[in-house]
């Protein structure tokens, strides 16, 4: 079956502009969740959304981050006024309710903000 | 807060060796912990995942990982590398508090010679 996919795969902006990257996972997977990475590091958890709530956002780094889930399924991650630090890889994963279950990763938007 | 370290940020081994990546963790209680493979070009993959049980985790691809409390390690093994197997490997570490986040170390990125 489909795995999550993320759309665009690159997206290049200007310092403060506003971009939207989609996230459309796995059907049937009610969990889904955003993380960033950086050159260099590894992923580092944004938002966590359990249907079309979200059950944590505590890694927003802050309020210029928003994401929304509106129907449980796809979903957006939304960052306004862009800074040069907010380039990065931006991940989605999706999993089925439950402890731990299995989180499948998309293939990332690359974000460069120049 | 959990966190995780990974010592070795580049390793080099040439295919048939034995490959050894380490991985330590902290956390105040018992952790979930995940090994994934990131390939060029390609989504994070898990490869093993230890919640509780059997220390001696078997995971795809013919890794394991062994959980260490008293060193509070879990480090991936193979016993012979492929050339395959060339790609980023991240720990990465879970709690039952809270969301299902996961905290990730910065990767360990695995060159095999031929």
């Amino acid at each position: 079956g489909a795995g999550v996919s993320q759309t665009p795969s690159n997206k290049v902006t200007e310092k403060g502009k506003y971009v939207e990257l989609r996230c459309d996972p796995i059907s049937g997977h009610t969990a889904l969740y955003w993380y960033r990475q950086s050159l260099g590091q590894g992923p580092e958890f944004l938002i966590y959304f359990q249907g079309t709530g979200a059950a944590d956002d505590s890694g927003l780094p802050n309020d210029r981050f928003f994401a929304v889930r509106p129907e449980g399924s796809v979903s957006t991650l939304k960052i306004q006024r862009t800074e040069r630090g907010d380039s990065a890889v931006y991940l989605c994963a999706s999993s089925r309710q439950g402890v731990y279950n299995e989180q499948f990763f998309g293939p990332g938007t690359r974000l460069t903000v120049l | 807060a959990q966190s995780v370290t990974q010592p070795d940020i580049h390793i080099t081994v040439s295919e048939g060796a034995s490959l050894e990546l380490r991985c330590n963790y902290s956390y105040g209680a018992t952790p979930y912990l995940f090994w994934y493979v990131q390939s060029p070009g390609q989504g994070l993959q898990l490869l093993l995942k230890y919640f509780s049980g059997d220390t001696l985790v078997q995971g795809i691809k013919g890794f394991e990982a062994e959980f260490k409390r008293s060193q509070s390690s879990f480090n991936l093994r193979k016993p012979s590398v492929h050339w395959s197997d060339a790609a980023e490997y991240f720990c990465a570490v879970g709690s039952i508090q809270g969301a299902q986040k996961l905290v990730f170390g910065q990767g360990t990125r695995l060159t095999i010679n031929p």
